[in-house]
Protein backbone atom coordinates (compact mmCIF):
# COMPACT_ATOMS: atom_id res chain seq x y z
CA UNK A 1 0.00 0.00 0.00
CA UNK A 2 1.66 3.08 -0.71
CA UNK A 3 2.34 5.59 1.51
CA UNK A 4 1.00 9.15 2.19
CA UNK A 5 3.24 12.11 1.79
CA UNK A 6 2.22 15.51 3.06
CA UNK A 7 2.22 18.22 2.20
CA UNK A 8 1.75 18.24 -1.72
CA UNK A 9 3.75 21.35 -2.39
CA UNK A 10 5.58 23.86 -0.43
CA UNK A 11 7.15 27.06 -1.74
CA UNK A 12 10.14 28.64 0.54
CA UNK A 13 12.49 31.45 0.31
CA UNK A 14 16.24 30.38 0.32
CA UNK A 15 16.62 30.07 4.58
CA UNK A 16 13.44 29.10 5.67
CA UNK A 17 13.00 25.51 7.13
CA UNK A 18 10.19 22.98 5.98
CA UNK A 19 8.98 19.41 7.09
CA UNK A 20 7.90 16.66 4.72
CA UNK A 21 5.76 13.65 6.07
CA UNK A 22 5.41 10.50 5.06
CA UNK A 23 2.78 8.00 6.81
CA UNK A 24 2.09 4.27 6.19
CA UNK A 25 -0.74 1.87 7.37
CA UNK A 26 1.65 -0.93 7.42
CA UNK A 27 4.51 -2.25 9.59
CA UNK A 28 7.83 -0.75 8.31
CA UNK A 29 11.11 -2.04 8.23
CA UNK A 30 12.31 1.04 6.50
CA UNK A 31 12.08 4.20 5.19
CA UNK A 32 14.45 5.80 2.17
CA UNK A 33 13.62 9.40 1.23
CA UNK A 34 14.75 10.65 -2.88
CA UNK A 35 14.88 13.76 -4.84
CA UNK A 36 14.39 14.16 -8.13
CA UNK A 37 14.46 16.89 -10.25
CA UNK A 38 13.55 17.86 -13.39
CA UNK A 39 13.69 15.17 -16.27
CA UNK A 40 16.45 14.00 -13.81
CA UNK A 41 16.34 10.60 -12.12
CA UNK A 42 15.86 10.43 -8.65
CA UNK A 43 18.95 10.04 -6.26
CA UNK A 44 19.25 8.62 -2.69
CA UNK A 45 18.84 11.24 0.21
CA UNK A 46 18.76 8.85 3.32
CA UNK A 47 17.44 5.52 5.00
CA UNK A 48 15.94 5.03 8.18
CA UNK A 49 15.91 1.90 9.44
CA UNK A 50 13.80 0.26 12.50
CA UNK A 51 15.87 0.29 15.68
CA UNK A 52 17.45 2.79 14.78
CA UNK A 53 20.15 2.94 12.11
CA UNK A 54 20.31 5.91 9.43
CA UNK A 55 22.06 5.85 6.75
CA UNK A 56 22.95 9.22 4.21
CA UNK A 57 24.33 12.12 3.86
CA UNK A 58 25.36 14.29 6.74
CA UNK A 59 23.56 17.42 5.83
CA UNK A 60 19.74 15.92 5.48
CA UNK A 61 17.94 15.40 8.61
CA UNK A 62 15.20 12.78 8.89
CA UNK A 63 12.95 10.99 11.76
CA UNK A 64 11.67 7.75 11.99
CA UNK A 65 9.02 6.85 14.47
CA UNK A 66 8.71 3.17 14.22
CA UNK A 67 5.01 2.84 16.52
CA UNK A 68 3.38 5.48 14.04
CA UNK A 69 5.10 4.20 10.88
CA UNK A 70 5.80 7.59 10.29
CA UNK A 71 8.91 9.51 8.96
CA UNK A 72 9.97 12.99 8.32
CA UNK A 73 12.27 14.59 6.25
CA UNK A 74 13.98 18.08 7.86
CA UNK A 75 14.83 20.99 4.86
CA UNK A 76 17.21 23.34 7.01
CA UNK A 77 18.55 26.59 6.07
CA UNK A 78 17.17 25.53 2.55
CA UNK A 79 19.19 26.63 -0.73
CA UNK A 80 18.28 26.66 -4.30
CA UNK A 81 19.54 23.64 -4.70
CA UNK A 82 16.92 21.49 -2.71
CA UNK A 83 14.25 22.29 -5.15
CA UNK A 84 12.74 19.13 -6.79
CA UNK A 85 10.21 16.47 -6.01
CA UNK A 86 10.53 14.93 -2.84
CA UNK A 87 9.34 10.88 -2.72
CA UNK A 88 9.46 8.72 0.54
CA UNK A 89 10.04 4.60 0.14
CA UNK A 90 8.49 2.22 2.22
CA UNK A 91 9.61 -1.23 3.04
CA UNK A 92 7.14 -3.22 5.11
CA UNK A 93 8.10 -6.23 7.30
CA UNK A 94 5.87 -8.23 5.40
CA UNK A 95 7.28 -7.00 1.43
CA UNK A 96 10.96 -7.65 2.15
CA UNK A 97 12.97 -6.11 -0.98
CA UNK A 98 9.88 -3.90 -2.27
CA UNK A 99 9.41 -0.21 -1.54
CA UNK A 100 6.30 1.71 -1.96
CA UNK A 101 6.69 4.72 -3.33
CA UNK A 102 4.67 8.26 -1.77
CA UNK A 103 2.91 10.62 -4.31
CA UNK A 104 6.06 12.95 -3.62
CA UNK A 105 6.40 16.43 -2.20
CA UNK A 106 6.77 19.29 -4.74
CA UNK A 107 9.44 21.94 -3.10
CA UNK A 108 10.23 25.24 -4.73
CA UNK A 109 12.62 27.05 -3.02
CA UNK A 110 12.74 31.14 -4.52
CA UNK A 111 15.42 33.60 -3.62
CA UNK B 1 32.89 3.62 -11.61
CA UNK B 2 29.73 3.54 -14.51
CA UNK B 3 26.06 3.88 -12.81
CA UNK B 4 22.90 2.06 -13.77
CA UNK B 5 22.40 2.44 -17.55
CA UNK B 6 19.41 2.20 -19.37
CA UNK B 7 18.17 1.66 -23.18
CA UNK B 8 16.91 3.50 -25.72
CA UNK B 9 16.60 6.78 -23.83
CA UNK B 10 12.79 7.16 -25.38
CA UNK B 11 11.21 5.11 -27.63
CA UNK B 12 8.31 5.56 -29.87
CA UNK B 13 5.83 3.11 -30.90
CA UNK B 14 2.48 1.95 -32.15
CA UNK B 15 -0.29 1.30 -30.39
CA UNK B 16 -0.08 -3.16 -30.57
CA UNK B 17 3.36 -3.38 -30.94
CA UNK B 18 6.15 -4.81 -28.22
CA UNK B 19 8.63 -3.21 -26.80
CA UNK B 20 11.73 -4.26 -24.76
CA UNK B 21 13.17 -2.05 -22.74
CA UNK B 22 16.95 -2.60 -21.37
CA UNK B 23 18.80 -2.46 -17.93
CA UNK B 24 22.71 -2.60 -16.64
CA UNK B 25 22.73 -2.37 -13.38
CA UNK B 26 25.76 -1.30 -11.22
CA UNK B 27 28.40 -4.39 -11.53
CA UNK B 28 28.03 -5.77 -7.89
CA UNK B 29 24.63 -4.77 -7.33
CA UNK B 30 22.27 -8.28 -6.96
CA UNK B 31 19.22 -6.25 -6.21
CA UNK B 32 17.57 -4.46 -9.63
CA UNK B 33 14.17 -2.97 -9.68
CA UNK B 34 11.94 -1.42 -11.92
CA UNK B 35 9.13 1.37 -11.60
CA UNK B 36 6.84 3.31 -13.52
CA UNK B 37 6.66 6.70 -13.51
CA UNK B 38 3.36 8.81 -15.37
CA UNK B 39 4.06 12.24 -16.07
CA UNK B 40 3.99 14.07 -12.94
CA UNK B 41 3.36 11.41 -10.78
CA UNK B 42 5.16 8.78 -8.08
CA UNK B 43 6.97 5.95 -9.19
CA UNK B 44 4.88 2.71 -9.42
CA UNK B 45 6.49 -0.35 -8.44
CA UNK B 46 6.43 -3.22 -10.79
CA UNK B 47 8.52 -6.20 -10.14
CA UNK B 48 12.50 -6.72 -8.11
CA UNK B 49 14.81 -9.52 -8.73
CA UNK B 50 17.37 -11.15 -6.41
CA UNK B 51 20.03 -12.13 -8.72
CA UNK B 52 18.00 -13.56 -11.56
CA UNK B 53 14.75 -14.82 -9.39
CA UNK B 54 11.83 -12.10 -8.97
CA UNK B 55 10.47 -12.97 -5.58
CA UNK B 56 7.93 -10.22 -6.12
CA UNK B 57 5.97 -9.90 -9.34
CA UNK B 58 3.16 -7.77 -7.70
CA UNK B 59 3.66 -4.51 -9.46
CA UNK B 60 3.40 -5.89 -12.93
CA UNK B 61 0.12 -4.28 -14.69
CA UNK B 62 -1.37 -6.90 -16.45
CA UNK B 63 -0.15 -9.98 -18.48
CA UNK B 64 1.06 -7.93 -21.41
CA UNK B 65 3.88 -7.14 -18.92
CA UNK B 66 6.92 -9.19 -18.13
CA UNK B 67 10.44 -9.27 -17.25
CA UNK B 68 13.81 -11.16 -17.10
CA UNK B 69 17.02 -10.84 -15.56
CA UNK B 70 20.74 -13.29 -16.97
CA UNK B 71 22.52 -14.05 -13.82
CA UNK B 72 23.15 -10.68 -11.66
CA UNK B 73 23.67 -8.80 -14.46
CA UNK B 74 21.30 -7.28 -17.07
CA UNK B 75 17.49 -7.11 -16.94
CA UNK B 76 15.14 -7.10 -19.78
CA UNK B 77 11.11 -5.56 -19.48
CA UNK B 78 8.85 -6.51 -22.33
CA UNK B 79 5.36 -4.86 -22.48
CA UNK B 80 3.29 -6.87 -25.41
CA UNK B 81 0.67 -5.59 -27.17
CA UNK B 82 1.36 -1.92 -26.28
CA UNK B 83 -1.09 0.49 -25.70
CA UNK B 84 -1.38 4.14 -24.71
CA UNK B 85 -1.87 3.76 -21.13
CA UNK B 86 1.59 2.22 -20.98
CA UNK B 87 3.00 5.67 -22.03
CA UNK B 88 5.23 6.84 -18.85
CA UNK B 89 9.06 6.81 -18.06
CA UNK B 90 10.38 3.31 -17.01
CA UNK B 91 12.99 3.61 -14.87
CA UNK B 92 15.64 1.02 -12.99
CA UNK B 93 17.38 0.94 -10.02
CA UNK B 94 20.00 -1.35 -8.16
CA UNK B 95 20.95 -1.85 -5.22
CA UNK B 96 23.38 -4.41 -2.81
CA UNK B 97 21.72 -7.11 -1.44
CA UNK B 98 17.69 -6.26 -0.41
CA UNK B 99 17.56 -9.85 1.57
CA UNK B 100 18.81 -8.65 4.93
CA UNK B 101 19.34 -5.06 5.06
CA UNK B 102 17.86 -1.73 3.01
CA UNK B 103 20.11 -0.26 0.83
CA UNK B 104 20.20 2.87 -1.01
CA UNK B 105 18.50 2.25 -4.60
CA UNK B 106 20.49 3.79 -7.87
CA UNK B 107 18.64 4.93 -10.58
CA UNK B 108 19.40 5.10 -14.61
CA UNK B 109 17.96 7.99 -16.59
CA UNK B 110 14.98 6.16 -17.40
CA UNK B 111 13.26 4.63 -20.81
CA UNK B 112 10.81 7.60 -21.98
CA UNK B 113 8.23 5.52 -24.06
CA UNK B 114 5.23 6.94 -26.03
CA UNK B 115 2.57 4.72 -27.43
CA UNK B 116 0.77 6.25 -30.37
Amino acid sequence: QQPVQSPQAVILREGEDAVINCSSSKALYSVHWYRQKHGEAPVFLMILLKGGEQKGHEKISASFNEKKQQSSLYLTASQLSYSGTYFCGTQSTDSWGKLQFGAGTQVVVTP
Amino acid sequence: GAGVSQSPSNKVTEKGKDVELRCDPISGHTALYWYRQRLGQGLEFLIYFQGNSAPDKSGLPSDRFSAERTGESVSTLTIQRTQQEDSAVYLCASSLVSGTSSYEQYFGPGTRLTVT
